[in-house]
């Protein structure tokens, strides 16, 4: 089993709907979690990120923890052809443990 | 601006051939990471260096070399040895003195063996 789990898709939304990508983890140590976003052909980068337990907004992006579940979600509310892209989840422990460890990524298309 | 460059964008190999991929950040970041990116694989970390004239191998380091001279460069060597390198290769930095290792990537460099 994967420390991390996370459903490649494809996901094809029409734009507008609210989107909500996941990740489950086995590792009760994690203690950050981030999601990324990756265009085509780019580089990934920094969308959202959270501490331990807790929801946090960011606009249209709403970063959720559940550590009880060892369960994390990403929501997108009006989404846009923009946003498609593939979205990686990635977590780490706390202190001196700074490897990261990565989801395979949800592919995600928003059809106008 | 700030930022991670990587070059070049676009990168040709003949089998049996040692390339060196280049990365440069001007974030004062102290920490920088070198991973592979394939199809259905996700990202696998090759090695990382928190310090100068320091780094670790990461999940697949074999097959790979890395130098750390200067804070701001961390050039990656794919060598002969690595029987599989056609493979899509990110640079990312951090702040080491931060516990949150928010990683910030490259635009990447794809390598490609003929």
């Amino acid at each position: 089993q994967k420390e991390v789990e996370q459903d490649p898709g494809p996901l094809s939304v029409p734009e507008g709907a609210i989107v909500s990508l996941n990740c489950t983890y086995s590792n009760s140590a994690f203690q950050y979690f981030m999601w990324y976003r990756q265009y085509s052909r780019k580089g990934p980068e920094l969308l959202m990120y959270t501490y331990s337990s807790g929801n946090k907004e960011d606009g249209r992006f709403t970063a959720q923890v559940d550590k009880s579940s060892k369960y994390i979600s990403l929501f997108i509310r009006d989404s846009q052809p923009s946003d498609s892209a593939t979205y990686l989840c990635a977590m780490s422990e706390a202190g001196n443990n700074r490897k990261l460890i990565w989801g395979l990524g949800t592919s995600l298309g928003v059809n106008p | 601006d700030g930022g991670i460059t990587q070059s070049p964008k676009y990168l040709f190999r003949k089998e049996g051939q040692n390339v060196t991929l280049s990365c440069e950040q001007n974030l004062n970041h102290d920490a920088m990471y070198w991973y592979r990116q394939d199809p259905g694989q996700g990202l696998r970390l090759i090695y990382y260096s928190q310090i100068v004239n320091d780094f670790q191998k990461g999940d697949i380091a074999e097959g790979y070399s890395v130098s750390r001279e200067k804070k701001e460069s961390f050039p990656l060597t794919v060598t002969s040895a690595q029987k599989n390198p056609t493979a899509f290769y990110l640079c990312a930095s951090s702040m080491s003195e931060t516990s949150l290792n928010e990683q910030f990537f490259g635009p990447g460099t794809r390598l490609t063996v003929l």
